[in-house]
């Protein structure tokens, strides 16, 4: 069972333009949702979060949108330039008691990013 | 010091070795985690250590046996591998108190011949 869903593999932007990238999930019990951007031979950068009560959290050129009744959250990069090009990940964290607690992530499958100059 | 650094960063083994993946931060994070990532697949949670305890362990197989000698590092033994466990093995910490935000490192890209 996917809980995290990105179903666009891919994305192509022309730079200065704006870059949405979605992602569904299953899960209501997500505490907060948080977008990661990978580039190749690295790992996963934190880029932003929002706690699951909130519905917009604004950070530089990056937004994201939580809409709680879809199931649904997006990223808006505004504008984007070709340094944005690389895969992102939506994440779910859930809070698991399991010793001195730890917030699991589940992933999304992820989206590739092209920025076109 | 504001990162996650791993060793090696490639790996190939063979399917009677025994090797170890090192994983060490000093950002004073009490929560560390090794995930599996596979092509084209999203990270999978393997194992997480809380206060140098394993508090959570995803039903991997023994062949995997994680390690936490101290706050700053974690290591991922390995032996008996399959050529199905060749992967992207990333290790990821966390500041204390319930902070959800991972920070990851580079990862050792694996591969079982």
């Amino acid at each position: 069972d996917q809980q995290v869903k990105q179903n666009s593999p891919s994305l192509s932007v022309q730079e200065g333009r704006i870059s949405i990238l979605n992602c569904d999930y299953t899960n209501s019990m997500f505490d907060y949702f948080l977008w990661y951007k990978k580039y190749p031979a690295e790992g996963p950068t934190f880029l932003i979060s929002i706690s699951s009560i909130k519905d917009k959290n604004e950070d530089g050129r990056f937004t994201v949108f939580l809409n709680k009744s879809a199931k649904h959250l997006s990223l808006h990069i505004v504008p984007s330039q070709p340094g944005d090009s690389a895969v992102y990940f939506c994440a779910g964290a859930l809070w698991r008691r399991s010793g001195a607690g730890s917030y699991q992530l589940t992933f999304g499958k992820g989206t590739k990013l092209s920025v076109i100059p | 010091d504001t990162e996650v650094t791993q060793t090696p960063k490639h790996l190939v083994m063979g399917m009677t070795n025994k090797k170890s993946l090192k994983c060490e931060q000093h950002m004073g994070h009490r929560a560390m985690y090794w995930y599996k990532q596979k092509a084209k697949k999203p990270p999978e949670l393997m194992f997480v250590y809380s206060y140098e305890k394993l508090s959570i362990n995803e039903s991997v197989p023994s062949r995997f046996s994680p390690e936490c000698p101290n706050s700053s590092l974690l290591n991922l033994h390995l032996h008996a591998l399959q050529p199905e466990d060749s992967a992207l093995y990333l290790c990821a910490s966390s500041p204390p108190q319930g902070t959800y935000e991972q920070y990851f490192g580079p990862g050792t890209r694996l591969t079982v011949t």
